[in-house]
């Protein structure tokens, strides 16, 4: 298995402004991934995390609204950029130890309120 | 593509009694199962997996699934539940090979009372 952090645990942030998320696993992993879970609602996939590279976005979310980072295979970021009251969620780190694993692991997530 | 229904959004139940929470998923291909659980204000923990061979799958905190393929349902049930298991529970489901992204349901919510 796998130890995964997230800083911040929990923000209210103001309408517009942009917030960082970090995630750091206590190991070195292949697959990273950054979902959302509205209120009330499943996880959504925002993107794939890639090392060296850009992200892999699914259909409804762009690099603008969520610039994703991965320098290295333990660590990375989400930025959620000119926030509105429609992005708070809980925004949750997930990883794969190998490329094809079946099991995903979960970060405690990072609970955000936009005013 | 996979697809995955958790028919109750909610289910109350008293404390020592047996539960069920249903899953129904559908899919083209061969498929993995998962059930997920998520305490207040956590992140998820892997309850419990279907990958091959026996189709009942037991899991931690006294958890088990049944994989039923006839019936594209991976139901969880527990004998007799504890307070301390309200929180929200997440069925997944992802194809065996090629894509390697779970499907996630939309979570039942258990709550356990006194």
């Amino acid at each position: 298995s796998a130890v995964i952090s997230q800083k911040p645990s929990r923000d209210i942030c103001q309408r517009g402004t942009s917030l960082t998320i970090q995630c750091q696993v206590d190991s070195q992993v292949t697959m990273m991934f950054w979902y959302r879970q509205q209120p009330g609602q499943s996880l959504t996939l925002i993107a794939t995390a890639n090392q060296g590279s850009e992200a892999t976005y699914e259909s409804g979310f762009v690099i603008d609204k969520f610039p994703i980072s991965r320098p290295n295979l333990t660590f990375s970021t989400l930025t959620v950029s000119n926030m509105s009251p429609e992005d708070s969620s809980i925004y949750l780190c997930s990883v794969q130890l190998l490329a094809g694993e079946d099991t995903q692991y979960f970060g405690p997530g990072t609970r955000l309120t936009v005013l | 593509a996979q697809s995955v229904t958790q028919l109750d959004s909610q289910v109350p139940v008293f404390e020592e009694a047996p539960v069920e929470l249903r899953c129904n998923y559908s899919s083209s291909v061969s498929v993995y199962l998962f059930w997920y659980v998520q305490y207040p204000n956590q992140g998820l923990q892997l309850l419990l997996k279907y990958l091959s061979g026996s189709t009942l799958v037991k899991g931690i905190n006294g958890f088990e699934a049944e994989f039923n393929k006839s019936q594209t349902s991976f139901h969880l049930r527990k004998p007799s539940v504890h307070i301390s298991d309200t929180a929200e529970y997440f069925c997944a489901v992802r194809g065996s090979g090629g894509s390697y992204i779970p499907t996630f349901g939309r979570g039942t919510s258990l709550i356990v009372h006194p």
